[in-house]
Protein backbone atom coordinates (compact mmCIF):
# COMPACT_ATOMS: atom_id res chain seq x y z
CA UNK A 1 0.00 0.00 0.00
CA UNK A 2 1.31 3.59 -1.41
CA UNK A 3 0.82 5.73 1.56
CA UNK A 4 2.41 8.73 -0.17
CA UNK A 5 1.18 9.17 -3.85
CA UNK A 6 2.76 11.37 -6.14
CA UNK A 7 1.63 13.44 -9.24
CA UNK A 8 2.73 13.64 -12.03
CA UNK A 9 5.24 11.07 -13.12
CA UNK A 10 6.99 13.55 -15.56
CA UNK A 11 6.46 17.15 -15.99
CA UNK A 12 7.80 18.94 -19.17
CA UNK A 13 7.70 23.40 -18.43
CA UNK A 14 9.03 26.20 -20.56
CA UNK A 15 11.42 28.47 -18.61
CA UNK A 16 9.56 31.11 -16.79
CA UNK A 17 6.86 28.74 -16.45
CA UNK A 18 5.16 27.61 -13.16
CA UNK A 19 5.98 23.86 -12.16
CA UNK A 20 3.40 21.96 -9.73
CA UNK A 21 3.85 18.76 -8.29
CA UNK A 22 1.24 17.29 -6.00
CA UNK A 23 1.15 14.96 -3.37
CA UNK A 24 -1.53 12.92 -1.35
CA UNK A 25 -1.40 11.42 1.76
CA UNK A 26 -2.87 8.63 4.13
CA UNK A 27 -1.68 8.15 7.42
CA UNK A 28 -2.63 11.40 9.68
CA UNK A 29 0.05 10.75 12.06
CA UNK A 30 2.25 12.07 9.58
CA UNK A 31 3.76 15.70 10.81
CA UNK A 32 6.79 16.63 8.90
CA UNK A 33 6.28 17.10 5.25
CA UNK A 34 9.70 17.45 3.04
CA UNK A 35 10.84 17.71 -0.74
CA UNK A 36 13.82 16.21 -1.80
CA UNK A 37 15.66 17.51 -5.64
CA UNK A 38 17.81 14.98 -7.08
CA UNK A 39 20.00 15.65 -10.04
CA UNK A 40 21.09 12.60 -12.25
CA UNK A 41 23.77 11.32 -10.30
CA UNK A 42 23.50 12.74 -6.90
CA UNK A 43 21.40 11.44 -3.54
CA UNK A 44 18.43 13.43 -2.79
CA UNK A 45 18.88 16.71 -1.64
CA UNK A 46 16.52 18.43 1.01
CA UNK A 47 14.61 21.20 -0.98
CA UNK A 48 11.97 22.75 1.49
CA UNK A 49 10.04 20.98 4.30
CA UNK A 50 6.74 22.19 6.10
CA UNK A 51 4.47 21.11 9.18
CA UNK A 52 0.92 20.92 9.71
CA UNK A 53 1.07 24.00 11.65
CA UNK A 54 1.46 26.18 8.49
CA UNK A 55 -0.82 26.13 5.45
CA UNK A 56 2.28 27.41 3.39
CA UNK A 57 6.14 27.68 3.14
CA UNK A 58 8.01 29.77 0.87
CA UNK A 59 11.65 29.52 0.21
CA UNK A 60 12.28 31.62 -2.81
CA UNK A 61 11.19 30.30 -5.80
CA UNK A 62 9.89 27.33 -4.22
CA UNK A 63 6.85 27.04 -2.28
CA UNK A 64 4.87 23.97 -0.27
CA UNK A 65 1.31 24.50 -0.06
CA UNK A 66 -0.65 22.35 2.15
CA UNK A 67 -3.85 21.25 2.88
CA UNK A 68 -4.56 19.02 5.99
CA UNK A 69 -8.06 18.49 5.69
CA UNK A 70 -7.50 17.03 2.46
CA UNK A 71 -4.61 15.51 3.38
CA UNK A 72 -2.26 17.40 0.42
CA UNK A 73 0.52 19.37 0.11
CA UNK A 74 2.34 20.53 -3.15
CA UNK A 75 4.94 21.81 -4.77
CA UNK A 76 5.09 25.03 -6.79
CA UNK A 77 8.12 26.11 -8.42
CA UNK A 78 7.81 29.61 -9.71
CA UNK A 79 9.95 30.88 -12.53
CA UNK A 80 11.25 27.48 -13.89
CA UNK A 81 14.82 27.63 -15.08
CA UNK A 82 16.46 25.20 -17.19
CA UNK A 83 18.45 24.36 -13.74
CA UNK A 84 15.52 22.98 -12.24
CA UNK A 85 15.56 20.11 -14.33
CA UNK A 86 15.85 17.02 -12.11
CA UNK A 87 13.42 14.77 -10.44
CA UNK A 88 11.59 15.82 -6.87
CA UNK A 89 10.10 13.41 -4.22
CA UNK A 90 7.94 14.27 -1.76
CA UNK A 91 7.89 12.21 1.81
CA UNK A 92 5.48 12.30 4.98
CA UNK A 93 6.91 11.33 8.14
CA UNK A 94 6.33 11.43 12.07
CA UNK A 95 8.97 13.50 14.04
CA UNK A 96 10.44 12.22 16.75
CA UNK A 97 11.22 8.41 17.97
CA UNK A 98 12.10 5.76 15.02
CA UNK A 99 9.73 6.65 11.97
CA UNK A 100 10.91 6.53 9.03
CA UNK A 101 9.82 8.53 5.73
CA UNK A 102 7.60 7.59 3.39
CA UNK A 103 8.56 8.78 0.08
CA UNK A 104 6.41 9.68 -3.57
CA UNK A 105 7.40 7.66 -6.92
CA UNK A 106 9.13 11.07 -7.45
CA UNK A 107 8.37 13.46 -10.62
CA UNK A 108 10.61 13.72 -13.35
CA UNK A 109 10.93 17.90 -14.45
CA UNK A 110 11.87 18.82 -17.49
CA UNK A 111 12.54 22.62 -17.86
CA UNK A 112 12.91 23.96 -21.94
CA UNK A 113 14.85 27.11 -22.26
CA UNK B 1 30.03 20.42 8.58
CA UNK B 2 30.98 17.81 6.25
CA UNK B 3 28.08 15.79 4.07
CA UNK B 4 26.87 12.08 4.10
CA UNK B 5 29.77 10.26 2.54
CA UNK B 6 29.76 6.64 0.71
CA UNK B 7 32.40 4.44 -0.65
CA UNK B 8 33.06 2.77 -3.61
CA UNK B 9 30.59 5.74 -5.67
CA UNK B 10 30.70 2.89 -8.53
CA UNK B 11 30.81 -0.47 -8.38
CA UNK B 12 30.48 -3.48 -10.56
CA UNK B 13 29.96 -7.37 -9.39
CA UNK B 14 29.09 -10.52 -11.31
CA UNK B 15 26.12 -12.74 -10.27
CA UNK B 16 26.66 -14.83 -6.61
CA UNK B 17 29.56 -12.26 -5.95
CA UNK B 18 29.11 -10.72 -2.53
CA UNK B 19 29.23 -6.80 -1.94
CA UNK B 20 29.84 -4.24 1.11
CA UNK B 21 28.81 -0.45 0.70
CA UNK B 22 29.82 1.57 3.30
CA UNK B 23 27.94 4.84 4.57
CA UNK B 24 29.86 8.06 6.53
CA UNK B 25 27.32 9.73 8.62
CA UNK B 26 26.68 13.69 9.23
CA UNK B 27 28.94 14.17 12.07
CA UNK B 28 26.75 14.06 15.16
CA UNK B 29 23.78 11.99 13.30
CA UNK B 30 23.60 8.44 14.89
CA UNK B 31 20.42 7.55 12.94
CA UNK B 32 22.02 5.98 9.31
CA UNK B 33 19.16 4.61 6.83
CA UNK B 34 19.64 2.84 3.90
CA UNK B 35 17.50 2.81 0.42
CA UNK B 36 17.65 1.02 -2.83
CA UNK B 37 16.79 3.70 -5.82
CA UNK B 38 15.92 2.27 -9.22
CA UNK B 39 13.96 3.64 -11.82
CA UNK B 40 10.82 0.93 -11.61
CA UNK B 41 10.47 0.80 -8.07
CA UNK B 42 11.42 4.61 -6.67
CA UNK B 43 13.49 4.65 -3.29
CA UNK B 44 12.84 1.70 -1.30
CA UNK B 45 13.39 1.16 2.52
CA UNK B 46 16.31 -1.07 3.25
CA UNK B 47 16.60 -0.77 6.77
CA UNK B 48 17.45 1.81 9.77
CA UNK B 49 20.09 1.66 12.61
CA UNK B 50 20.59 3.95 15.68
CA UNK B 51 23.20 3.51 18.12
CA UNK B 52 24.26 0.03 16.43
CA UNK B 53 20.96 -1.40 16.63
CA UNK B 54 18.75 -1.95 13.64
CA UNK B 55 15.68 -0.27 14.81
CA UNK B 56 13.31 -0.73 11.79
CA UNK B 57 13.87 -3.01 8.45
CA UNK B 58 12.11 -2.95 5.03
CA UNK B 59 10.73 -5.59 3.10
CA UNK B 60 13.90 -6.92 1.29
CA UNK B 61 15.59 -10.30 1.70
CA UNK B 62 17.84 -11.75 4.04
CA UNK B 63 20.96 -11.53 1.19
CA UNK B 64 20.15 -7.82 2.51
CA UNK B 65 22.09 -6.86 5.77
CA UNK B 66 23.51 -4.37 7.46
CA UNK B 67 25.61 -3.23 10.78
CA UNK B 68 26.52 -0.16 12.49
CA UNK B 69 29.78 0.47 14.16
CA UNK B 70 29.96 2.40 17.47
CA UNK B 71 31.10 5.53 15.68
CA UNK B 72 27.96 5.21 13.29
CA UNK B 73 29.47 4.35 10.31
CA UNK B 74 27.50 2.00 8.75
CA UNK B 75 27.72 -0.54 6.12
CA UNK B 76 25.09 -3.04 4.01
CA UNK B 77 26.26 -5.98 2.79
CA UNK B 78 24.42 -7.99 -0.12
CA UNK B 79 25.38 -11.47 -0.82
CA UNK B 80 24.41 -13.97 -3.90
CA UNK B 81 24.16 -11.07 -6.05
CA UNK B 82 21.34 -11.19 -8.57
CA UNK B 83 20.91 -8.80 -11.34
CA UNK B 84 18.08 -7.20 -10.00
CA UNK B 85 19.99 -5.83 -7.52
CA UNK B 86 21.36 -3.40 -9.72
CA UNK B 87 20.31 0.25 -8.51
CA UNK B 88 21.79 3.00 -6.84
CA UNK B 89 22.25 2.56 -2.71
CA UNK B 90 21.62 5.48 -0.25
CA UNK B 91 22.67 5.95 2.84
CA UNK B 92 20.86 9.08 4.87
CA UNK B 93 21.64 10.48 8.22
CA UNK B 94 19.59 11.99 10.38
CA UNK B 95 19.49 12.90 14.22
CA UNK B 96 16.58 11.14 15.51
CA UNK B 97 13.17 11.77 13.58
CA UNK B 98 14.80 14.51 12.11
CA UNK B 99 15.00 15.72 8.65
CA UNK B 100 17.54 12.52 6.85
CA UNK B 101 20.58 13.84 4.80
CA UNK B 102 21.26 11.93 1.92
CA UNK B 103 24.71 10.94 0.57
CA UNK B 104 25.56 10.47 -2.91
CA UNK B 105 24.73 6.93 -3.79
CA UNK B 106 27.08 3.85 -4.42
CA UNK B 107 25.91 2.78 -7.98
CA UNK B 108 26.02 -1.13 -8.45
CA UNK B 109 25.52 -2.93 -11.39
CA UNK B 110 25.66 -6.37 -11.42
CA UNK B 111 26.32 -8.23 -14.57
Amino acid sequence: QQQVKQSPQSLIVQKGGISIINCAYENTAFDYFPWYQQFPGKGPALLIAIRPDVSEKKEGRFTISFNKSAKQFSLHIMDSQPGDSATYFCAASKSGGSYIPTFGRGTSLIVHP
Amino acid sequence: KAGVTQTPRYLIKTRGQQVTLSCSPISGHRSVSWYQQTPGQGLQFLFEYFSETQRNKGNFPGRFSGRQFSNSRSEMNVSTLELGDSALYLCASSLPGDTQYFGPGTRLTVL
